[in-house]
């Protein structure tokens, strides 16, 4: 009965490198949207994808962030040449069958930047 | 484009005290509304929410209305526990399909409740 699982729960990278953060849906769900949540502040929505399609990606930053939901395995939100500003929670959360159907959330990956 | 505002925080209670969470929103016809929770170092929690306008959501003790008149949805909680201690964000979800279902939150209302 395993919820929505994100990994790693913490990561820490240095200016320059690459992070890549992963997210495991519900089972049976294949909707998946990537929030990102500076200090202080609420979610914001970066991006829906679907299985092998990105459905709206209007939240995601034009360079250097990307993201997948392959047939097989997790999602990735990958960051490249990550800078300070990246530093922040980024949360995953899973539907079943479309927009309409609750989302629920992973705890996190809580990204820092050195 | 549709956004959420929620009264700011931090709100401190004492144990038993009656809870009020102010939210208000902006949109295009008739969104869904949500309220989530967050406890220190989890993801966010789905605590209630409302589809249209009237409806209203009830889950462990909080409330919240759809108010379409006042375009509100206030969470309120008659006896607040210590337990309840945590960040509460109020969300809604676009009611067309410009936003494919993404919700948008309000900042956040962190709660301490003191025995």
């Amino acid at each position: 009965n395993a919820g929505v699982m994100q990994n790693p729960r913490h990561l820490v990278r240095r200016r320059g490198q690459e992070a890549r953060l992963r997210c495991s849906p519900m089972k049976g769900h294949s909707h998946v949207y990537w929030y990102r949540q500076l200090p202080e502040e609420g979610l914001k929505f970066m991006v829906y994808l679907q299985k092998e399609n990105i459905i709206d990606e209007s939240g995601m930053p034009k360079e250097r962030f990307s993201a997948e939901f392959p047939k097989e395995g997790p999602s990735i939100l990958r960051i490249q040449q990550v800078v300070r500003g990246d530093s922040a929670a980024y949360f995953c959360a899973s539907s079943d069958r479309g927009s309409n159907q609750p989302q629920h959330f992973g705890d996190g990956t809580r990204l820092s930047i050195l | 484009g549709d956004s959420v505002t929620q009264m700011e925080g931090p709100v401190t209670l004492s144990e038993e005290a009656f809870l009020t969470i102010n939210c208000t929103y902006t949109a295009t016809g008739y969104p869904s509304l949500f309220w989530y929770v967050q406890y220190p170092g989890e993801g966010l929690q789905l605590l209630l929410k409302a589809t249209k306008a009237d409806d209203k959501g009830s889950n462990k003790g909080f409330e919240a209305t759809y108010r379409k008149e006042t375009t509100s949805f206030h969470l309120e909680k008659g006896s607040v526990q210590v337990s309840d201690s945590a960040v509460y964000f109020c969300a809604l979800r676009g009611a067309y399909g410009g936003s494919q279902g993404n919700l948008i939150f309000g900042k956040g209302t962190k709660l301490s409740v003191k025995p």
